[in-house]
């Protein structure tokens, strides 16, 4: 069981927005402002998508975007293209117990 | 241009050792504030941290699997090793290297992935 806590699917229309939430706790998401999103497609190691809660790294698309509310962390992508169908991972920092991830959530582009 | 690469067994018997190195480029571990970790990911499953190596030798563990887990760099050879020990089916994941930034909170180049098998 992962450490933080993904719906394990996700979908959307071309054109549409959607957001996946990712829920860890106050030892984790809620005490540092250091989350960060995964891409991955099938095969292909993770890419970064966010960082630091809703920063993009060069190269990343305006239409991803990041936020956080407490405990709780959520990843946004606006304008959904079919190359957006991939897997996504939350990660957050956690102290004295490293980095840990979430359990994935796969979207589909419909 | 950074590059990281997995190497090491494809397949190793259950309680045996496993070895993996990743070779790196366009970094260097003996700069203030680098370093490299490791990564694993079930097939079909989700992503678990097991290990970060710093440029002055810091390590840090997962600790669910620190008991068994053993990371080390050669700088010369821009490598960094993790060894496993007392491999068990379960432990079958494709196995990444990364470079983090920060204090080690995110990743932003990661290699390809090693695929390794825990079978007799």
């Amino acid at each position: 069981q992962s450490a933080l806590t993904q719906p394990a699917s996700v979908s959307g229309s071309p054109g549409q927005s959607i957001t996946i939430s990712c829920t860890g706790t106050s030892s984790d998401v809620g005490s540092y402002n250091l989350v960060s999103w995964y891409q991955q497609h099938p095969g292909k190691a993770p890419k970064l998508m966010i960082y630091e809660v809703s920063k993009r790294p060069s190269g990343v698309s305006n239409r991803f975007s990041g936020s956080k509310s407490g405990n709780t962390a959520s990843l946004t992508i606006s304008g959904l293209q079919a190359e957006d169908e991939a897997d996504y991972y939350c990660c957050s920092y956690a102290g004295s117990r490293g980095v840990v991830f979430g359990g994935g959530t796969k979207l589909t582009v419909l | 241009q950074i590059t990281l690469k997995e190497s090491g067994p494809t397949l190793v018997k259950p309680t045996q050792t496993l070895t993996l190195t990743c070779t790196f480029s366009g970094f260097s571990l003996s700069t203030s504030g680098v370093g490299v970790g490791w990564i694993r990911q079930p097939p079909g499953k989700a992503l678990e941290w097991l290990a970060l190596i710093y440029w002055d030798d810091d390590k840090r563990y997962s600790p669910s699997l620190k008991s068994r887990l053993t990371i080390t760099k050669d700088t010369s050879k821009n490598q960094v090793v993790l060894t496993m020990t007392n491999m068990d089916p379960v432990d079958t994941a494709t196995y990444y290297c990364a470079h983090p930034q920060g204090s080690g909170q995110y990743f932003d180049y990661w290699g390809q992935g090693t695929l390794v098998t825990v079978s007799s």
